[in-house]
């Protein structure tokens, strides 16, 4: 079975700070992986995905992520924080072991202090 | 045009009641969603549903039922609302295994 591992509930930076949200996940085989945020009152919403090729992905508003497999890992991070960031951010796994179902971490609440 | 609609978005009633939520995705996916989401923000997925199968957290009790009448839409029954059916109701679509796109979400309130 898979399943997502987010480090941290709330994080907490400073307006221009480094963003790093931690994700783990487990799976036996290489999985589809995504980063959804989820503002007050609304929906989530794709911030990045990883399916296949480039490690490295970049996503909307200056985030991006690693997959890195031999951590099982696909940390958030994004190099300066904006008040705007301030959300809800989930990150999912989906595709492993036959099953399309996805699995969302638990989400950590990200808080930017001017 | 919004990708995926839900209505109503707010939704206040009283225990033992029957309500039902609509949802309508106009992305031509093959496969469509309901999530529960707590207090806490955990999100817990109910369904997931296309034309050849319908699978359910087997943690969902069964007042809760989805009825899909198209490809387009998958509705949300609930039967005989409790307290802790509080909660936001989220649908969403895919073409699995691929991202999801989220409606923005049903609020229910059981009072």
């Amino acid at each position: 079975a898979q399943s997502v591992t987010q480090l941290g509930s709330h994080v907490s930076v400073s307006e221009g700070a480094l963003v790093l949200l931690r994700c783990n996940y487990s799976s036996s085989v290489p999985p589809y992986l995504f980063w959804y945020v989820q503002y007050p009152n609304q929906g989530l919403q794709l911030l990045l995905k990883y399916t296949t090729g480039a490690t490295l992905v970049k996503g909307i508003n200056g985030f991006e992520a690693e997959f890195k497999k031999s951590e099982t890992s696909f940390h958030l991070t994004k190099p300066s924080a904006h008040m705007s960031d301030a959300a809800e951010y989930f990150c999912a796994v989906s595709g492993t072991g036959g099953s399309y179902i996805p699995t969302f971490g638990r989400g950590t609440s990200l808080i930017v202090h001017p | 045009d919004t990708a995926v609609s839900q209505t109503p978005k707010y939704l206040v009633t009283q225990m033992g009641n029957d309500k039902s939520i609509k949802c309508e995705q106009n992305l031509g996916h093959d496969t469509m969603y309901w999530y529960k989401q707590d207090s806490k923000k955990f999100l817990k997925i109910m369904f997931s549903y296309n034309n050849k199968e319908l699978i359910i957290n087997e943690t969902v009790p069964n007042r809760f039922s989805p009825k899909s009448p198209d490809k387009a839409h998958l509705n949300l029954h609930i039967n005989s609302l409790e307290l802790g059916d509080s909660a936001v109701y989220f649908c969403a679509s895919s073409t699995r295994p691929h991202e999801q796109y989220f409606g923005p979400g049903t609020r229910l309130t059981v009072t």
